[in-house]
């Protein structure tokens, strides 16, 4: 079965850190570039993070440059985002999603998603 | 890239044909992808490239346009086809979503 599992959401505190982990499964990981997309409480959709299957490029929206960098590790079908210096509007369930292609360049959408992690950012 | 949806919100019963509109603020060729997501759930693609059907898809969606607007259409509505519609345009491999558009009873 095709899978994207996402782990390692939870509370933290303004200028906080946490690592967001997606494990992949049922496809071959390592050709497929890969994203991460936000959804606030009741608000739109927002990527926020892209990595090339070979990690060659990745991408960041000016909200998050600077403070996200995501990483893979295509021998564990895995892909990271660590957020550091966290804002109270970073509040989100933070999808990880497959692109249709190798690279950002030619990946104009997101085939399989993963059900989401809640980051939540409150004192 | 801005995209503009419309309406933010419809009213439509089973059976009817709804059409949702996207406007890009400048030209984008046809990298254009429309995504269905029910409450709670992770958002579905549905269509790429502007008109491409998603493998999985019924037919009953499809979509069209190119340059700066943008059509999904869904020709005899289903139960289970109340949700909010997301547009998403590529241009350049910088990513943005539209506001959505919640297709309601």
């Amino acid at each position: 079965e095709v899978q994207l599992l996402e782990s390692g959401g939870g509370l933290v505190q303004p200028g906080g850190s946490l690592r967001l982990s997606c494990a992949a499964s049922g496809f071959k990981f390592s050709i497929y570039a890969m994203t991460w997309v936000r959804q606030a409480p009741g608000k739109g959709l927002e990527l926020v993070s892209g990595i090339s299957a070979s990690s060659t490029s990745t991408y960041f929206p000016d909200s998050v440059r600077g403070r996200f960098t995501i990483s893979r590790d295509n021998s564990k079908n895995t892909m990271y985002l660590q957020m550091n210096s966290l804002r109270v509007n970073d509040t989100a369930v933070y999808y990880c999603a497959k692109a249709l292609g190798p690279t950002l360049e030619n990946s104009d959408a997101f085939d399989i998603w993963g059900r989401g992690t809640m980051v939540t950012v409150s004192s | 890239i801005q995209m503009t949806q419309s309406p933010s919100s419809l009213s439509a019963s089973v059976g009817d044909r709804v059409t949702i509109t996207c406007r890009a603020s400048r030209t984008i060729s046809a990298y254009v992808s429309w995504y269905q997501q029910k409450p709670g759930k992770a958002p579905k693609l549905l269509i790429y490239s502007a008109s491409t059907l998603q493998s999985g898809v019924p037919s009953r969606f499809s979509g069209s346009g190119s340059g700066t607007d943008f059509t999904l259409t869904i020709t005899s509505l289903q139960p289970e086809d109340f949700a909010t519609y997301y547009c998403q345009q590529s241009y350049n491999a910088l990513w943005t979503f539209g506001q959505g558009t919640k297709v309601e009873i």
